[in-house]
């Protein structure tokens, strides 16, 4: 079993949907959840983090964790074709990040 | 210049040669990291330096040679490699030793596609 799950996609939504991205995980050790965002030819940028279980915000783009299914999400509300990228998540007990596959997204104007 | 830079952007190399990849980081982070990213592949760390002592290599053949002169500097020294080592690779840089968050976010640079014939 891989220690982070998380579906390649492709997902394509239309201009203004509201996308939702998730992935699972099997260490409940992990205390820090990071979403990044990677563009064609481009290195992975970082989109949000969020530290234990909760909630943040930031702009159109929401962060959830949840410990107890050992699940976390990834939602952008609004979303533009600037958004079409992929998007990884990241997870981390003592500074050594685990990454999930990454999950493509196009918006489609 | 801010945050990590890579070079070259783009390499193509036979699998006699030998080459090296660049790594610069202006954050003033004490941690640098070797990342290989394959087609359908999660991000696999390669190498881990902190304060300039490598303290992690992830089973990487020895064709793969890091070097890390200072903590803002970061090279990986590519020698007969095979058509499977095809990537982007990618350097990452981090406040490695202090508390919570900090530690545990990285920083990218573009990475160099790599294409070895």
């Amino acid at each position: 079993q891989k220690e982070v799950e998380q579906d390649p996609g492709p997902l394509s939504v239309p201009e203004g949907a509201i996308v939702s991205l998730n992935c699972t995980y099997s260490n409940s050790a992990f205390q820090y959840f990071m979403w990044y965002r990677q563009y064609s030819r481009k290195g992975p940028e970082l989109l949000m983090y969020t530290y234990s279980s909760g909630n943040k915000e930031d702009g159109r783009f929401t962060a959830q964790v949840d410990k107890s299914s050992k699940y976390i999400s990834l939602f952008i509300r609004d979303s533009q074709p600037s958004d079409s990228a992929t998007y990884l998540c990241a997870m981390s007990e003592t500074g050594k990040l685990i990454f999930g596959q990454g999950t493509t997204l196009q918006v489609k104007p | 210049e801010t945050g990590v830079t890579q070079t070259p952007r783009h390499l193509v190399m036979g699998m006699t040669n030998k080459k090296s990849l660049k790594c610069e980081q202006h954050l003033g982070h004490n941690a640098m990291y070797w990342y290989k990213q394959s087609a359908k592949k999660p991000l696999e760390l390669m190498f881990v330096y902190s304060l300039e002592e490598r303290v992690e290599n992830n089973s990487v053949p020895s064709r793969f040679s890091p070097e890390c002169p200072n903590s803002s500097h970061l090279f990986l020294h590519l020698h007969t490699l095979q058509p499977e080592d095809s990537a982007l690779y990618l350097c990452a840089s981090s406040l490695r030793g202090g508390g919570g968050v900090a530690k545990n976010i990285q920083y990218f640079g573009a990475g160099t596609r790599l294409s070895v014939l």
